[in-house]
């Protein structure tokens, strides 16, 4: 049974850098075509899309947010990690990781997501 | 690149069918049959209920179904029922360089 479950700080200050850890569990990011996505949402907001890093490292980001993301994965420990750097109050949301299965185009198991809340 | 274009709400009695449109580019709705929906009740993680255009995961009701043409693509609910009442987001794959996945701009669906 394919699980992802995000952690991370619930409170980051303006400016400092936010580091969040999806655990994975029931596949591997090492087989061929799979990949795990980062989305965000707002509170009563919609759904961004952030970036995704497949099993042979590749990473792809929203074009707008490329400069202050990064996505990396450590397979021994079955995790993947996503930084936002110098962050503000408008990236308070509830970030989601999610599986994205290797013979689709889609994201088919979401985590249960995690409430970041940028804020001095 | 820009958001898909989704209707903010659409409402529906028990027992009738809504279509929600989602409306993209070239680049991504139009380009790639990679469209999926999602929906997502109030406090829960997005469930995934249609993708590839018009495909439903194992298990998942047959009340749900998906289309496209050109660049817009539609998700139909036949027999609305109560606990269908939620949000749904449509997302494609896009051709951009930099990034895989584009998301809509959300609808809520009221059930009356």
């Amino acid at each position: 049974q394919i699980t992802l479950k995000e952690s991370g700080p619930t409170l980051v200050k303006p400016t400092q850098t936010l580091t969040l850890t999806c655990n994975l569990s029931g596949f591997s990011l090492t087989t061929v075509g799979v990949g795990v996505g980062w989305i965000r949402q707002p509170p009563g907001k919609a759904l961004e899309w952030l970036g995704i890093i497949y099993w042979n490292g590749d990473q792809r980001y929203s074009p707008s947010l490329r400069s202050r993301l990064t996505i990396t994965m450590d397979t021994s420990k079955n995790h993947v990690v996503l930084t936002v750097t110098n962050v503000d109050p408008v990236d308070t949301a509830t970030y989601f990781c999610a599986h994205r299965p290797s013979s689709w185009y889609t994201l088919d198991y979401w985590g249960q997501g995690t409430l970041v809340t940028v804020s001095s | 690149q820009s958001a898909l274009t989704q209707p903010a709400s659409v409402s529906g009695s028990p027992g009738q069918s809504i279509t929600i449109s989602c409306t993209g580019t070239s680049s991504d709705v139009g380009g790639y049959n990679y469209v999926s929906w999602y929906q997502q009740h109030p406090g829960k993680a997005p469930k995934l209920i249609i993708y590839d255009v018009y495909k439903r995961p194992s298990g998942l009701s047959n009340r749900f179904s998906g289309s496209k043409s050109g660049n817009t693509a539609s998700l139909t609910i036949s027999g609305l029922q109560a606990e269908d009442e939620a949000d749904y987001y449509c997302s494609s794959y896009t051709s951009s360089i930099t990034s895989n996945w584009v998301f809509g701009g959300g609808t809520k669906l009221t059930v009356l």
